[in-house]
């Protein structure tokens, strides 16, 4: 059973381009998380998912920012028009119920 | 004032030595987390904790409910402990974690 997986692993974009980050849980599991860490700050809570639903949306900043996880695949954390202060490491996790948690090894943007 | 809160921040040890890392919250949860993130690296979930002990080989988690506190003690500490060590708070009702900032470990040989 392959643990929570990321890519890309990092990734670098220009300013005003698009990030596409993506997630695939481990087998099983239909709860997802996306949380941000940037850079000597502490990680932060951006968008909790299960299948087709959105459940909380309540970290993630107003604009720019959309989180999906379809029915089939992985979910995918958008970022439009990536600005500077969006270059942190992007931590997704996921969990088979509200009791234990399975992180990913983080997708690192830099924006330039 | 952060929700959950840890000390010390930076924690230097020999080999050897026994570690404790600590937690405190000031909201309701429903379960606590410890977490440790290698310089660079992903995230590993130790323990997960609604109350009591856990111990898993040289590592062990305790949580007090009505202190709002919780420890992470490590025994025997060795080299490859050097981490970040984060304190994870499952606010209680919903599923949103909310994190310390973490103590940077180094432990030299």
């Amino acid at each position: 059973n392959a643990g929570v997986m990321q890519n890309p692993r990092h990734l670098v974009r220009r300013r005003g381009q698009e990030a596409r980050l993506r997630c695939s849980p481990m087998k099983g599991h239909s709860h997802v998380y996306w949380y941000r860490q940037l850079p000597e700050e502490g990680l932060k809570f951006m968008v909790y998912l299960q299948k087709e639903n959105i459940i909380d949306e309540s970290g993630m900043p107003k604009e720019r920012f959309s989180a999906e996880f379809p029915k089939e695949g992985p979910s995918i954390l958008r970022i439009q028009q990536v600005v500077r202060g969006d270059s942190a490491a992007y931590f997704c996790a996921s969990s088979p119920s509200r009791d234990t948690i399975y992180f990913g090894e983080g997708s690192w943007l830099t924006v330039v | 004032k952060n929700e959950v809160e840890q000390s010390p921040q930076n924690l230097t040890a020999q080999e050897g030595e026994f570690i404790t890392i600590n937690c405190s919250y000031s909201v309701g949860i429903s379960a606590l987390h410890w977490l440790q993130q290698h310089p660079g690296g992903g995230i590993v979930s130790l323990f997960m904790l609604s109350s009591g002990k856990k111990k898993h080989g040289r590592l062990i988690a305790t949580i007090n409910i009505q202190e709002k506190h919780s420890s992470l003690h490590i025994t025997a500490s060795h080299p490859r402990d050097s981490a970040v060590y984060i304190c994870a708070a499952t606010l209680f009702n919903t599923d949103k974690l909310i994190f310390g900032t973490g103590t940077r470990l180094q432990v030299f040989p």
